[in-house]
């Protein structure tokens, strides 16, 4: 059954560094997603990405934040400078319906990003 | 802003009593969908209600749409220790310029003791 992978799995890393998630969303898929959630927190919207360009983002999502999908199959999250406050689980999610009545996405198993 | 509140936080039971999960909202959503959680790990997609009063079973798991859209409920009937995780209601926001994102509950974490 096809999901949606991501690497890496935990990703450690000193503020003020470079991060890159990495996903690999469903093949057929046409909409994706990027979520986080902080230990103990709800799961938090980041950004939605569809045809090639950013379709919505969150408060959460600013200028240190940025998403690609470099070729067809992969789909990237970069923190250019990462915080303290940065550290979360962030998903990976994607989407195939064109039907707005389901809206169904699969996520994928998460990158635990901690900031030291 | 569409907000999700679930009920109970937390429920602890024992194997084979019957629990229900909670999900409302003051908003009507085109869809609601529950997930389940494992400590470390994605959501992972259980089901999507659509209609208004729609039901759908998957095995012990009985989901409830709301009449009005605006609630759910789950039902585990002869719980087992193996349904013990997080369970996760989320809705898209749809319309305008949304593209569909989700809105979580803060989840009801289930532990079902043997």
């Amino acid at each position: 059954e096809p999901e949606v992978t991501q690497t890496p799995s935990h990703q450690v890393t000193q503020m003020g560094q470079e991060v890159i998630l990495r996903c690999v969303p469903i093949s057929n898929h046409l909409y994706f997603y990027w979520y986080r959630q902080i230990l103990g927190q709800k799961v938090e919207f980041l950004v939605s990405f569809y045809n090639n360009e950013i379709s919505e983002k969150s408060e959460i999502f600013d200028d240190q934040f940025s998403v690609e999908r470099p070729d067809g199959s992969n789909f990237t999250l970069k923190i250019r400078s990462t915080k303290l406050e940065d550290s979360a689980m962030y998903f990976c999610a994607s989407r195939f319906s064109v039907a707005k009545s389901s809206y169904e996405q699969y996520f994928g198993p998460g990158t635990r990003l901690t900031v030291t | 802003t569409q907000l999700l509140e679930q009920s109970p936080q937390f429920l602890s039971i024992q194997e084979g009593e019957n629990l229900t999960v909670y999900c409302n909202s003051s908003s009507v959503f085109s869809s609601l969908q529950w997930y389940r959680q494992e400590p470390g790990e994605g959501p992972v997609l259980l089901v999507t209600v659509v209609t208004g009063g729609e039901v759908k079973k998957l095995k012990r798991l009985t989901f409830q749409f709301g009449d009005a859209r605006k609630d759910s409920s789950l039902h585990i009937t002869a719980a087992q220790t193996g349904d013990t995780g997080l369970y996760l209601c989320a809705g898209p926001h749809a319309g305008g310029t949304s593209y569909g994102k989700l809105t979580f509950g803060q989840g009801t974490i289930l532990t079902v003791h043997p």
